[in-house]
């Protein structure tokens, strides 16, 4: 089966950095989104990689290892506002969307 | 530039009763179109996705159903409600034929149902 494994809930200080971890199991790889989902709203696209390494954003970077099945989304100087769900996505060799569950990211002043 | 409406924003229905959520997009053609849902606390379940008119091919066997009579326009129904249809609905696009690009999502409509 697909799988896509992110940790439920992190907390975090605000003017530090984070680290949220996805690991995937998918029938094929093409490329791996992040998105950003504030509380009873809609999600928001962050990143996409389809490389290996890391792609800098701003305050995000988003790195991606295809031999590891694994990424990282990276959030420095972290704000109040960053406090949301960070959703790790993988599209499969049909061109499907395996969606993780989400981390809430709770941060604290 | 394109943006994507989906409403109502809030929904409470009767169990039993008839469902129908809308979803336009506009500033693009022949998009693919997509309707999700999301239980509380939990990820994504996609139920239909359209990559053209009249085109709905479903994920999820349930008492859903979608249609696409034009373009841009893409329809979630339900001739009677269950209370495990409660959730967070979204509507969404990206550009036919690309499959690597992002989804635009609409803001959602809370359905719960009673």
């Amino acid at each position: 089966g697909q799988n896509i494994d992110q940790p439920t809930e992190m907390t975090a200080t605000e003017g530090a950095i984070v680290q949220i971890n996805c690991t995937y199991q998918t029938s094929g790889f093409n490329g791996l989104f992040w998105y950003q989902q504030h509380a009873g709203e809609a999600p928001t696209f962050l990143s996409y990689n389809v490389l290996d390494g890391l792609e800098e954003k701003g305050r995000f970077s988003s790195f991606l290892s295809r031999s590891k099945g694994y990424s990282y989304l990276l959030l420095k100087e972290l704000q109040m506002k960053d406090s949301a769900s960070y959703l790790c996505a993988v599209v499969d060799s049909n061109y499907q969307l395996i969606w993780g569950a989400g981390t809430k990211l709770i941060i604290k002043p | 530039s394109q943006t994507i409406h989906q409403w109502p924003a809030t929904l409470v229905q009767p169990v039993g009763s008839p469902l129908s959520l809308e979803c336009t997009v506009e500033g693009t053609s022949n998009p693919n179109l997509y309707w999700y849902r999301q239980a509380a606390g939990r990820g994504l379940q996609l139920l239909f996705y359209s990559v053209g008119i009249g085109q709905i091919s479903s994920e999820v066997p349930q008492n859903l159903s979608a249609s696409r009579p034009q373009d841009r326009q893409f329809i979630l129904s339900s001739k009677k409600l269950l209370l495990s249809d409660s959730g967070f609905y979204l509507c969404a696009w990206n550009p036919s034929g690309q499959g690597h690009s992002p989804l635009h999502f609409g803001n959602g409509t809370r359905l719960t149902v009673t």
